[in-house]
């Protein structure tokens, strides 16, 4: 079983729509959760992280940790054509130097005009 | 101007040739890190560097080999490149102390193709 798994998609929404992005894990170390947003042909950039469980939302996202399923989502609200990326998701214990993160797969989303 | 950059954007090569990725960040920060990234396989960690005197091999190390030149420099080499190390390659930096030792900055990538 991989430490983070997520459905690659692709995932092709109409614009407005409420998108649902999802992750689980394995590790329960893990306390830092992660959304990046990459565009295409461009490196990955963080777009909201989460410090153990509970809710986050900044503007149209909200990042969502349930620990105790070991699952991670991100919620994009009146999704728009600019959203149109693969969103990865990646997780750290974070608690000494050496943690690594560890990526999701990433899913790719379509937003369609 | 971007505060990671790497060269070059684009490579195309032939078996067993030798290859270096380079990669320059003006963020100050003292770690970085070397990654490649494959369809469906996401983004796995090839060897990362705390300073100039710290490099440690990540979880798919075989056939790469890295140079930390300086504290703003890190390279990454395929001493005899082969078809499997097709990919994109993505140079990353990070901070030191609480979720910046967590957070990573990337670079652009470089897209090598091994004929």
């Amino acid at each position: 079983q991989k430490e983070v798994e997520q459905d690659p998609g692709p995932l092709s929404v109409p614009e407005g729509a409420i998108v649902s992005l999802n992750c689980t894990y394995s590790n329960s170390a893990f306390q830092y959760f992660m959304w990046y947003r990459q565009y295409s042909r461009k490196g990955p950039e963080l777009l909201m992280y989460t410090y153990s469980s509970g809710n986050k939302e900044d503007g149209r996202f909200t990042a969502q940790v349930d620990k105790s399923s070991k699952y991670i989502s991100l919620f994009i609200r009146d999704s728009q054509p600019s959203d149109s990326a693969t969103y990865l998701c990646a997780m750290s214990a974070g608690e000494t130097s050496y943690d690594k993160v560890i990526f999701g797969p990433g899913t790719s989303l379509s937003v369609i005009p | 101007d971007a505060d990671v950059t790497q060269t070059p954007r684009n490579r195309i090569t032939k078996t067993g040739k030798r290859i270096m990725l380079e990669c320059s960040q003006t963020k100050g920060h003292d770690r970085m890190y070397w990654y490649r990234q494959d369809p469906g396989l996401g983004l796995r960690l090839i060897y990362y560097s705390f300073d100039v005197k710290d490099i440690n091999k990540g979880e798919i190390s075989d056939g790469y080999s890295v140079s930390r030149q300086a504290q703003a420099k890190f390279s990454l080499s395929l001493e005899s490149a082969i078809p499997n190390q097709t990919a994109l390659y993505f140079c990353a930096t990070g901070g030191v102390g609480g979720f910046s030792r967590t957070e990573q900055f990337f670079g652009p990538g470089t897209r090598l193709t091994v004929l």
